[in-house]
């Protein structure tokens, strides 16, 4: 089972480009988010979605945007690349049963310069 | 806003010792709990599921308990081993909803052969 696969796995951009970052996942779960993590620091949601079609913001979502056309993936597009961007990327997905836990992607590390 | 507070931070055992992290919150409100393992430059790795309506969960030398009224959640590991060295995060749903999880900073373990 492929679980959550995210990529690029590492990516180094110049400030002001843009890129998106891949999420996919093959366990037919309706919930998917995205969250960053800056060293030494906790994981903040960036933004999440609850299926298809459907999108909301988090915690930290400026800088950021997303798209959900299919239940498989979830991409999140960064637009003109900022230092304070440079964190590691997570994308997780989950059940929609109420107490059902959390998948995470193994990361994907992006430095802005 | 909901606060996640993980103590202590690091810590430092030698190999066998059984050891306790503890996480605390200020909201009650909770639908589950749940504790990662996160490895250096690797993702999360769920370890326990801690539903609202559970006082704890077991899984091999794991063991997490959930207090509500006090808002803490413990996590013992026994007889622990090198390969336990990681950061352990705990995360619950936020308040509001049943799928975005706050996560703490972490504890980050050491196991020293």
């Amino acid at each position: 089972n492929a679980g959550v696969t995210q990529t690029p796995k590492f990516r180094i951009l110049k400030i002001g480009q843009s890129m998106t970052l891949q999420c996919t996942q093959d366990m037919n779960h309706n919930y998917m988010y995205w969250y960053r993590q800056d060293p030494g620091m906790g994981l903040k949601l960036i933004y999440y979605s609850v299926g298809a079609g459907i999108t909301d913001k988090g915690e930290v979502p400026n800088g950021y945007n997303v798209s959900r056309s299919t239940t498989e993936d979830f991409p999140l597009r960064l637009e003109l690349a900022a230092p304070s961007q440079t964190s590691v990327y997570f994308c997780a997905s989950s059940s929609d049963r109420r107490n059902y836990g959390y998948t995470f992607g193994s990361g994907t590390r992006l430095t802005v310069v | 806003k909901q606060e996640v507070t993980q103590i202590p931070a690091a810590l430092s055992v030698p190999e066998g010792e059984n050891l306790v992290l503890n996480c605390s919150f200020t909201d009650s409100a909770i639908y589950n709990l749940q504790w990662f393992r996160q490895d250096p430059g690797k993702g999360l790795t769920s370890l326990l599921l801690i539903q609202s309506s559970q006082r704890e969960q077991t899984s091999g030398r794991l063991n997490a308990s959930l207090d509500k009224s006090s808002g803490r959640s413990t996590l013992y590991i026994a007889a622990s081993q090198p390969g336990d060295s990681a950061t352990y995060l705990c995360a619950w749903p936020r308040i509001g909803s049943a799928r975005q999880l706050t996560f703490g900073s972490g504890t980050q373990l050491t196991v020293l052969p």
